[in-house]
């Protein structure tokens, strides 16, 4: 039963243009999402998040939308860095069961190209 | 750097044996928790620590435990290893159940 699902293993972009992560989930009483990026041979780094009182949170070049009646999320990072080639791992959790417990997705390698 | 550390950063051991995986959190983290990343897969909810007791257990196996102490550093206790242990364990730690987690750089286990 896999809750968050990430459909896209791999994207591709040119330095300079638009990433588009995408991550689905299917519990409802998730209310808290956050995007990681792991690089090779480190633990996940933390990017952005958002709750799910918001449809938009913006940091920089990254910005988080989430879509609750489509259970969708999506990080945009714009404009895409040669150094953000990465793996991205989006994560949720469920405030109410009052523990930390993130439920994460099985990650998406992006590759910037120069 | 997260400020997480986790020691040590490789173990290569047998099948059938323990080993003792060891994290430090942030500064100030009451709450500590422990990842598995196997090969090709995402990470995956062990068991949540919170000032020194238990919170939340994930799908952690009987032959795991873990334990967090007065100084809030925790262990994870692997047992009766088998091959299928082999995996990227991460600890990560937070101010408390609602705010961010940050990861330290993980221990690569490897049972042979």
């Amino acid at each position: 039963d896999q809750q968050v699902k990430q459909n896209s293993p791999s994207l591709s972009v040119q330095e300079g243009r638009i990433s588009i992560l995408n991550c689905d989930y299917t519990n409802s009483m998730f209310d808290y999402f956050l995007w990681y990026k792991k690089y090779p041979a480190e633990g996940p780094t933390f990017l952005i998040s958002i709750s799910s009182i918001k449809d938009k949170n913006e940091d920089g070049r990254f910005t988080v939308f989430l879509n609750k009646s489509a259970k969708h999320l999506s990080l945009h990072i714009v404009p895409s860095q040669p150094g953000d080639s990465a793996v991205y791992f989006c994560a949720a959790s469920a405030g109410s069961s009052n523990t930390g417990k993130l439920i994460f997705g099985q990650g998406t390698t992006l590759q910037v190209k120069p | 750097d997260s400020g997480v550390t986790q020691t040590p950063k490789h173990l290569i051991t047998a099948t059938g044996q323990r080993v003792t995986l060891r994290c430090s959190p942030r500064s100030g983290d009451l709450s500590v928790y422990w990842y598995q990343q196997s090969l090709d897969q995402g990470l995956q909810f062990l068991i949540q620590y919170y000032n020194g007791e238990e919170r939340a257990k994930g799908n952690i196996l009987e032959r795991f435990s873990a334990q967090q102490f007065p100084d809030l550093h925790s262990e994870l206790n692997l047992s009766s290893l088998e091959l299928g242990d082999s995996a990227l364990y991460f600890c990560a730690s937070s101010v408390n159940s609602q705010e961010t987690q940050y990861f330290g750089p993980g221990t690569r286990l490897l049972v042979l």
